[in-house]
């Protein structure tokens, strides 16, 4: 059974930064991609950042282009995600997803970031 | 550029069906896509990878009440034998190199 289970939530203030971490499970963790997905209060799911398998290609949403970054560990199957310079509009539930060729076909549970202060 | 346009409702009767629909932008309508949905105060559960020749792969557990299809840049989910649990958002996502797209969503709302 695929798990995919996200940590590292939490209150911020405005600048802060933030790491979230997503534990996976039940599939071979380093032959797919994976993706982090936002969803900000009462609004749409929003697309923030994927690497591929392999060599490990990384790509962003604009709004969150030379702020955070995305990395793998294929030891450790674990997905991160390091948010620097955070924002109030960067508040939301971070989701990571299995994302094999980009499209997802797991989620994990989310984890809240508030960027408050 | 890549865009997946969405109806913001949609409504059906307990029992009846519902046809909700993805329009993939120009230029892209060989695109497959994903239905992706999300129940109230819930996160977002995979329903089915849908191609453009209206064939689709179904997620685990996904009753055969859902179903999807195509029509040249428009990607369909059908629900059939509505249930008070089908009251939810749905999203269709899709994908090119380096980029992820999800459509804005439609709420569907069982009356």
């Amino acid at each position: 059974e695929v798990q995919l289970l996200e940590s590292g939530g939490g209150l911020v203030q405005p600048g802060g930064s933030l790491r979230l971490s997503c534990a996976a499970s039940g599939f071979t963790f380093s032959n797919y991609a994976m993706s982090w997905v936002r969803q900000a209060p009462g609004k749409g799911l929003e697309w923030v950042s994927i690497i591929y398998s392999g060599a490990g290609a990384t790509y962003y949403a604009d709004s969150v282009k030379g702020r955070f970054t995305i990395s793998r560990d294929n030891s450790k199957n674990t997905l991160y995600l390091q948010m620097n310079s955070l924002r109030a509009e960067d508040s939301a539930v971070y989701y990571c997803a299995k994302a094999p060729r980009g499209f997802v076909d797991y989620w994990g549970q989310g984890t809240l970031v508030t960027v408050s202060s | 550029q890549l865009v997946l346009t969405q109806s913001p409702s949609a409504s059906a009767s307990l029992g009846a069906s519902v046809k909700l629909t993805c329009t993939l932008s120009s230029g892209h309508s060989s695109y497959a896509i994903a239905w992706h949905q999300q129940q109230p105060e819930k996160g977002p559960r995979y329903l089915m990878k849908l191609n453009s020749d209206g064939s689709h792969n179904k997620g685990d557990g996904i009753p055969d009440r859902f179903s999807g299809s195509s029509s040249g840049a428009e990607r369909f989910l059908t629900i059939s034998s509505l249930q008070s649990e089908d009251e939810a958002d749905y999203y269709c996502q899709t994908w090119g190199t380096g980029t992820v797209v999800f459509g804005g969503g439609t709420k569907l709302t069982v009356l």
